[in-house]
């Protein structure tokens, strides 16, 4: 079956501009996390989500970020006013529930000039 | 505070060659511990966990508690060995991974 999809693949964008991240899990998931990736770097948590809810949000680095699944699967995860110290990998992934096995999309790899 | 620690940034063996990619972790309750493996041009994926005690691609990893680690280890290197290999702790509590910072595994011919 599919797995997760992310797009775009690739964002370039002026900072001070608005920016939103899609993810789609894989089907019937209910468990989505989001994470960043910085150069030289491991995956670092940003957000959880169960269902439609947001479980666990306190890797959001500030209130510039902000994420939503309005209807328990796809997810958008959305930065204001960028910064350039916001050009990461953000990885996306799901799993059928909290502990389990978490599948990885391939990443948006986004770049603020 | 949780954390994981992979204190090699890069790693070149030669093939057929015995391969360890340590992994220290701090965490004050049980700990869960994953490896995880990015070949190039691919996704993140899942190697093994220590609860499952497989052997995955020949790999093992067994949970020391007392010296707080969880080595990767094969015995064999293979060339399609090569890629990026993160340590990755299940933070319970929070429902989180939280992943090291990763060593690049090298295979030379």
């Amino acid at each position: 079956g599919a797995g997760v999809s992310q797009t775009p693949s690739n964002k370039v964008t002026e900072k001070g501009k608005y920016v939103e991240l899609r993810c789609d899990p894989i089907s019937g998931h209910t468990a989505l996390y989001w994470y960043r990736q910085s150069l030289g770097q491991g995956p670092e948590f940003l957000i959880y989500f169960q269902g439609t809810g947001a479980a666990d949000d306190s890797g959001l680095p500030n209130d510039r970020f902000f994420a939503v699944r309005p209807e328990g699967s796809v997810s958008t995860l959305k930065i204001q006013r960028t910064e350039r110290g916001d050009s990461a990998m953000y990885l996306c992934a799901s799993s059928s529930s909290a502990g389990a096995e978490q599948y990885f999309g391939p990443g948006t790899r986004l770049t603020v000039t | 505070a949780q954390r994981v620690t992979q204190p090699e940034k890069l790693l070149s063996v030669f093939k057929g060659a015995p391969v360890e990619l340590k992994c220290n972790y701090s965490y004050s309750g049980s700990p869960e511990l994953f490896w995880y493996v990015q070949y190039s041009r691919q996704r993140l994926q899942l190697l093994l966990r220590h609860i499952s005690r497989e052997s995955i691609k020949g790999f093992t990893a067994d949970l020391n508690k007392g010296e707080t680690s969880f080595h990767l280890k094969k015995p064999f290197a293979q060339e399609e060995d090569s890629a990026m290999y993160y340590c990755a702790l299940w933070y319970s509590s929070a429902s989180k991974i939280i992943f090291g910072s990763g060593t690049r595994l090298s295979i030379r011919p």
